[in-house]
């Protein structure tokens, strides 16, 4: 069975901060990784996806996550927060793009 | 990118009555469709697997008698909630599965709002 852990249930940054939103995901068979973002009474929109290959994801908005085998985790960082990152991230495991296990999310707040 | 929409957006019932919520996907053709629930603050569980032509596959705990789900076309999924309680109240959003061109990706559809007086 796959799971999903995000520390941190909200985080908050200033404006042009360094986002880091944390995932740590436990399968037994290679995973599938993604994170999601939902705006307030939204439905979810993929950032970017980990399946095989290049470990360094980049996705939209310029946020990217690094599969790391080792330590079982898949952190979202972007460089330069922006007031339009405001919003629910989800991390999520599936298995050969079945279906998604969703961690609890992070509420990401950006001060101004 | 590929579109799926849901409707209604949102939806406020009589506690007793049945709710249909309808998952199309606009511009793909989807053999599999998920049916998933939020509680406010929470996150995404899912609820069930819907295949195009047979039955849905639920997840354990998910009541199949009171969740019908309907996969009759390849671009639609249908979740009725039968005999709506307040409980019930949440946020459904529905995902379809693109499997065009070797890509396995699910898109989300916006969500319904479910409120159950």
């Amino acid at each position: 069975a796959q799971s999903v852990t995000q520390l941190g249930s909200h985080v908050s940054v200033s404006e042009g901060a360094l986002v880091l939103l944390r995932c740590n995901y436990s399968s037994s068979v290679p995973p599938y990784l993604f994170w999601y973002v939902q705006y307030p009474n939204q439905g979810l929109q993929l950032l970017l996806k980990y399946t095989t290959g290049a470990t360094l994801v980049k996705g939209i908005n310029g946020f990217e996550a690094e599969f790391k085998k080792s330590e079982t985790s898949f952190h979202l960082t972007k460089p330069s927060a922006h007031m339009s990152d405001a919003a629910e991230y989800f991390c999520a495991v599936s298995v050969n793009g079945n279906k998604l296990v969703f961690g609890a999310g992070t509420i990401l707040r950006v001060k101004s | 990118g590929a579109v799926v929409s849901q409707h209604p957006s949102w939806v406020i019932c009589k506690s007793g009555t049945s709710v249909k919520i309808e998952c199309r996907s606009l511009d793909f053709q989807a053999t599999t469709m998920f049916w998933y629930r939020q509680f406010p603050k929470q996150s995404l569980m899912l609820m069930a697997t819907s295949n195009e032509g047979s039955k849905a596959t639920y997840e354990q705990g998910v009541e199949k008698d009171k969740f019908l789900i309907n996969h009759a076309s390849l671009t639609l999924s249908t979740l009725t909630v039968t005999s709506a309680h307040p409980e019930d109240s949440s946020f459904y959003i529905c995902s379809a599965r693109d499997l065009a061109g070797g890509r396995n990706e699910q898109f989300f559809g916006p969500g319904t709002r479910l409120t159950v007086l």
